[in-house]
């Protein structure tokens, strides 16, 4: 099946400060989604992006289907930021796969 | 409305007791789907409905038995449960199984198996 790694596997931010979270995937996908688990376990949508770049408030991404990855950037960040970001991918037929997810804590 | 909601939002069972888990969304979708997620890791598919029928089953035991009575509703039944079930269940929905869209996800039940 598609395999799907993302990076780093922790994250310890300042409040303010901008990071960048990756996701490589191992083939063609038809579908990619971010989303942010908060602390109360809450899988929250932030984009659905199989290409192209897309950006809502502080959070911006870009999927280079080509090349098989995706970043996720957060700027300015918020200590409400803090949680588990999760990239997940699907081709044609198949199911959601996730990667083992980011691990982000802003500090006040 | 892009939400779907799951009830209760905690459980706390004996592993003789019977109970089951609800899930309900309005927004037309006819994929609806199961996860258990365990501390520290991604969510796993447990079953998958496509218009109201079984599609997928990812070899759960059957202490887990799903039902979708119609097309904005899915329980997770369970019975006989282990301590190991202790998890977070994650219900979603798409609009079709097999196409490329967003899978929206409810807020989850935290389970706790005694």
């Amino acid at each position: 099946g598609i395999q799907v790694e993302q990076s780093p596997p922790d994250l310890i931010l300042q409040e303010g400060a901008n990071s960048t979270l990756r996701c490589n995937f191992s083939d063609s996908v038809n579908n990619l989604q971010w989303f942010h688990q908060n602390p109360w376990g809450q899988l929250i949508n932030l984009f659905y992006i199989p290409s192209g770049t897309k950006q809502n408030g502080r959070l911006s991404a870009t999927t280079v289907a080509t090349e098989r990855y995706s970043l996720l950037y957060i700027s300015s960040s918020q200590t409400t930021d803090s949680g588990v970001y999760f990239c997940a991918v699907k081709i044609t037929g198949s199911r959601l796969t996730f990667g083992e997810g980011t691990q982000l804590t802003v500090n006040p | 409305d892009t939400e779907v909601t799951q009830t209760p939002k905690h459980l706390v069972m004996g592993m003789t007791n019977k109970k089951s888990l609800k899930c309900e969304q309005h927004m037309g979708h006819r994929a609806m789907y199961w996860y258990k997620q365990k501390a520290k890791k991604p969510p796993e598919l447990m079953f998958v409905y496509s218009y109201e029928k079984l599609s997928i089953n990812e070899s759960v035991p059957s202490r887990f038995s799903p039902e979708c009575p119609n097309s904005s509703l899915l329980n997770l039944h369970l019975h006989a449960l282990q301590p190991e079930d202790s998890a977070l269940y994650l219900c979603a929905s798409s609009q079709v199984l097999r196409g490329p869209d967003t899978q929206y996800f409810g807020p989850g039940t935290r389970l706790t198996v005694l």
